[in-house]
């Protein structure tokens, strides 16, 4: 059990460009979930996958957002046309499959639009 | 809708003193309430959870939190906190497999 990874760990981008995370989640884990976290408040729920559906998006994931999980493996948060707002810790965690399971938690994410 | 409410945003405590965080939560439904600390410039990491059962649990590193269904809150405690406690504590709910989040209390542990 080697956690969830989270790549990169740290992302400066300019305004207007795309940028992409990758989450690899504890194996066997068929919920995956993206957060995001600004200073100072809890972390928000953006989406989350079991196995390669995508079954719940938060209203914060505007258009210019999209999140995939192609084999029900890894996931990708992209974020198109980023703008200073997307500056945040974006947060991906696993869990198995019942309600009530721990939801382990990667390292996050930053992204820093400048 | 389901939500948790964090009290306190920033405690300082001495070392080897007492702390408590307080939460409380609004739901109507059976809950599964949860604590996550976040060391800085890291994810976060599982404290305790609370399912069903016992109403107080406890951490393996000396926190405990008590769910009291009255009140409906689920506040964590530690009788004698170190340095290395400093971090942001959340208290967390779980609704349709998602943890919904309180807005975290900084602990500042101070010699």
């Amino acid at each position: 059990d080697t956690g969830v990874s989270q790549n990169p760990r740290h992302k400066i981008t300019k305004r207007g460009q795309n940028v992409t995370f990758r989450c690899d989640p504890i194996s066997e884990h068929n919920r995956l979930y993206w957060y995001r976290q600004t200073l100072g408040q809890g972390p928000e729920f953006l989406t989350y996958f079991q196995n390669e559906a995508q079954l719940e998006k938060s209203r914060l994931l505007s258009d210019r957002f999209s999140a995939e999980r192609p084999k029900g493996s890894f996931s990708t948060l992209e974020i198109q046309r980023t703008e200073q707002g997307d500056s945040a810790m974006y947060l991906c965690a696993s869990s198995l499959e019942a309600r009530g399971n721990t939801i382990y938690f990667g390292e996050g994410s930053w992204l820093t639009v400048v | 809708a389901q939500s948790v409410t964090q009290l306190d945003s920033q405690v300082p405590v001495f070392e080897e003193a007492p702390v408590e965080l307080r939460c409380n939560y609004s739901s109507s439904v059976s809950v599964y309430l949860f604590w996550y600390v976040q060391y800085p410039n890291q994810g976060l990491q599982l404290l305790l959870k609370y399912l069903s059962g016992s109403t107080l649990v406890e951490s393996i590193n000396g926190f405990e939190a008590e769910f009291n269904k009255s009140q409906t809150s689920f506040h964590l405690r530690k009788p004698s906190v170190h340095i290395s406690d400093t971090a942001e504590y959340f208290c967390a709910v779980i609704l349709d497999y998602k943890l919904s989040f309180g807005a975290g209390t900084t602990v500042t542990v101070r010699a």
